[in-house]
C-alpha cells in the first residue's frame, strides 16, 4: 500500500485565492481526519469523518474553511478565501475499524499564503 | 476535553539513552501511542500500549505505563543520529480519536 497520499506537497498562493488539498486515505481505512500543524499551537484538528461522514467539525476554524469525503478514496480541506494566518502544513490521516490501529499519517501538505 | 502535556525539548548524546515523558487527564483511556515525526515528513506510528501493561518493550524502545499518575515515558536506548525528531504521544480517548500532546524535540547531539 502507497500509504496517505496528499497533494500538493507546497502551495504558495496569495491571500483571497481559493486553495483546495486533496487526500486518499489507505485502502479499506474507514475514517479520515484533517490536521493543522503550526509552531505556535502544535496538532489541531480541524475535522474527521467515518464512513465518508463529517462526525466532528468542531476544529474547523471558521467558515471559510470546508472538507468534503464523496467516496471512500478521496477527500478535500477547501479554505476560501485564504489569508497568511492559514499558512501551516495540513496533515491527512487515516485510521482502520480496529480501535487500537491507530493512525497512519501522509507526508502533509506545506501552505504559504502571502 | 482531553488533555496531553509534554515537555517541549530534549538534547542527548549519541549513545546514551533518551526519556521522553508524557501525561494525560483522561482516565479511561485505552490505548496509548507514541508517534515519532522527522523533519518535513508526517507522524509514523512507533509503538503503542493498551492500558492494561505497565510496560512494552519493542528493540530499542521501552514505553512504561503509570496508570495511577496518568503518566507515560518513552525510553530510547542507544540514541542515534536517525532518531532526532519530534516525539509526540497520543491518548485513545473513544469515538475513534486521538489526542496529540504537543511534541517533544529530541536532538542527538554525535
Amino acid at each position: 500500500d502507497a500509504g496517505v497520499i496528499q497533494s500538493p506537497r507546497h502551495e504558495v498562493t496569495e491571500m483571497g485565492q481559493e486553495v483546495t488539498l486533496r487526500c486518499k486515505p489507505i485502502s479499506g481505512h474507514n475514517s479520515l481526519f484533517w490536521y493543522r500543524q503550526t509552531m505556535m499551537r502544535g496538532l489541531e484538528l480541524l475535522i474527521y469523518f467515518n464512513n465518508n461522514v463529517p462526525i466532528d467539525d468542531s476544529g474547523m476554524p471558521e467558515d471559510r474553511f470546508s472538507a468534503k469525503m464523496p467516496n471512500a478514496s478521496f477527500s478535500t480541506l477547501k479554505i476560501q478565501p485564504s489569508e497568511p494566518r492559514d499558512s501551516a502544513v495540513y496533515f491527512c490521516a487515516s485510521s482502520p475499524p480496529q480501535v487500537h490501529g491507530g493512525y497512519t499519517f501522509g507526508s502533509g501538505t506545506r501552505l504559504t499564503v502571502v | 476535553g482531553e488533555d496531553v502535556e509534554q515537555s517541549l525539548f530534549l538534547s542527548v548524546r549519541e549513545g546514551d539513552s533518551s526519556v521522553i515523558n508524557c501525561t494525560y487527564t483522561d482516565s479511561s483511556s485505552t490505548y496509548l501511542y507514541w508517534y515519532k515525526q522527522e523533519p518535513g515528513a508526517g507522524l509514523q506510528l512507533l509503538t503503542y500500549i493498551f492500558s492494561n501493561m505497565d510496560m512494552k518493550q519493542d528493540q530499542r524502545l521501552t514505553v512504561l505505563l503509570n496508570k495511577k499518575d496518568k503518566h507515560l515515558s518513552l525510553r530510547i536506548a542507544d540514541t542515534q543520529t536517525g532518531d532526532s525528531a519530534i516525539y509526540f504521544c497520543a491518548d485513545f480517548y473513544g469515538n475513534n480519536r486521538l489526542a496529540f500532546g504537543k511534541g517533544n524535540q529530541v536532538v542527538v547531539i554525535p
